[in-house]
């Protein structure tokens, strides 16, 4: 099955700078890669996802790159707020996900 | 976007009891839905996999005796724990998608305290 590799897994920054998180999978065959956001006591929200077909997508303050040789993909934010501090999964596969242990990110006022 | 409710919130009982969970897709047709189990500081470990009209798909470990999943319309799972005991306390949560083409939408939850 699909195993994936989730870092850093707590990450600390200040408000306004960039925020990226790492992400490798190891299925070739996986061809679907959503990011969530889950603050406290709530499920995880979808913020951005990428198909294989595409190397790069961007919403905002969010932007999402897909390496397929390499088998890794990454979240960026930038200009970071104190609202973006949760834990951010990332996830692989399609049909069936499978979740990276998680990174608690937290943005310094 | 889409919305996927999920009821109680929370539950706290007494061991031995059966609980029941429900999760709703809100603005669309769910033909998939997904029971996850979160433990504190953890990540999302699936249970089990329902498809409308079928048979739930559960993951190796999970006991289909146990946790009971009923998918018996496009808008409705529901999951119930059965003769629920402490080690069953966790955070349920569960998430719907349309069709395979479209991504999965959680629901908040539901935080189970078993006495």
């Amino acid at each position: 099955g699909e195993n994936v590799e989730q870092h850093p897994s707590t990450l600390s920054v200040q408000e306004g700078d960039s925020a990226v998180i790492k992400c490798t999978y190891s299925d070739s065959a996986s061809n679907y890669f959503p990011w969530y956001k889950q603050e406290l006591g709530k499920g995880p929200q979808l913020i951005i996802d990428i198909r294989s077909n595409v190397g790069e997508k961007k919403d905002q303050r969010i932007a999402v790159t897909l390496n397929k040789t390499a088998k890794h993909f990454s979240l960026h934010i930038t200009e970071t707020q104190p609202e973006d501090s949760a834990v951010y999964f990332c996830a692989a596969n399609d049909y069936k996900l499978s979740f990276g242990a998680g990174t608690t990110v937290t943005v310094r006022a | 976007g889409a919305v996927v409710s999920q009821h109680p919130s929370r539950v706290i009982c007494k061991s031995g009891t059966s609980v029941k969970i429900e999760c709703r897709s809100l603005d669309f047709q769910a033909t998939t839905m997904f029971w996850y189990r979160q433990f504190p500081k953890q990540s999302l470990m699936l249970m089990a996999t329902s498809n409308e009209g079928s048979k739930a798909t559960y993951e190796q470990g999970v006991e289909k005796d146990k946790f009971l999943i009923n998918h018996a319309s496009l808008t409705l799972s529901t999951l119930t724990v059965t003769s629920a005991h402490p080690e069953d306390s966790s955070f349920y949560i569960c998430s719907a998608r349309e069709d395979n083409h479209q991504p999965q939408h959680f629901g908040d939850g539901t935080r189970l305290s078993i006495l």
